[in-house]
């Protein structure tokens, strides 16, 4: 049984460039949320979404941020522009409701650096 | 806001024994859960237990348990007969998906 799928694993682009982070949630999965990790700051929750619909964005850094979930199969992450204090490893995880209570499934993450 | 805290940056214990990692919890909610996740270093994040404030007992997952005091707001994960691979950061997590800073566990043979 498939995990929590992130793409890619690893970005590396330049200060003004847009980044887009992909996530592929379990199936049958009807939350999804999108963390941000750093030295400084440690997991921050940015957005998370319910049955494709985002709940909770106050995370969101600013309006680089922007996240997407069209179908329930699928979401992105996409900074723009980027700048280089976004570096971190974002995380993308689901649950099967994000009820109270319930565990967390995390990918792998995406480790991005912006130069 | 409520906020999850976790007193201890670093811990350091012998291989075999037992350690026991800190976690409070800010919230006025008289009905909480809280969860503790493992991120070893490859990066992952794993989750080990949960318990939630009107459970019962203490839980336990094999060498995982908690010592939850309600009137603390806490659950202190105690891993028992720690073993090399326990080496990691570990992360106490509210059930409203906020994570605390984490304890960096190193485990010593």
């Amino acid at each position: 049984d498939a995990g929590v799928i992130q793409s890619p694993r690893h970005e590396v682009t330049e200060m003004g460039q847009e980044v887009t982070l992909r996530c592929k949630p379990i199936s049958g999965h009807n939350s999804l949320f999108w963390y941000r990790q750093t030295m400084m700051r440690g997991l921050e929750l940015l957005i998370y979404f319910n049955n494709n619909v985002p709940i909770d964005d106050s995370g969101m850094p600013e309006d680089r941020f922007s996240a997407k979930m069209p179908n329930a199969s699928f979401s992105t992450l996409k900074i723009q522009p980027s700048e280089p204090r976004d570096s971190a490893v974002y995380f993308c995880a689901s649950s099967i409701q994000g009820q109270r209570g319930e565990k967390l499934f995390f990918g792998s993450g995406t480790q991005l650096s912006v130069l | 806001a409520q906020k999850i805290t976790q007193t201890q940056p670093g811990m350091f214990v012998q291989e075999k024994e037992a350690v026991t990692l800190d976690c409070t919890y800010d919230t006025s909610d008289p009905s909480y859960g809280l969860f503790w996740y493992k991120q070893p270093s490859s990066g992952e994040m794993i989750f080990l237990i949960y318990q939630g404030s009107y459970d019962q007992q203490n839980a336990t997952e094999g060498r995982y348990s908690l010592n939850f005091q309600k009137a603390r707001k806490s659950a202190n994960l105690v891993i028992s007969a720690s073993q090399l691979g326990d080496s990691a950061m570990y992360f106490c997590a509210s059930q409203n998906f906020v994570f605390g800073p984490g304890t960096r566990l190193s485990v010593l043979p």
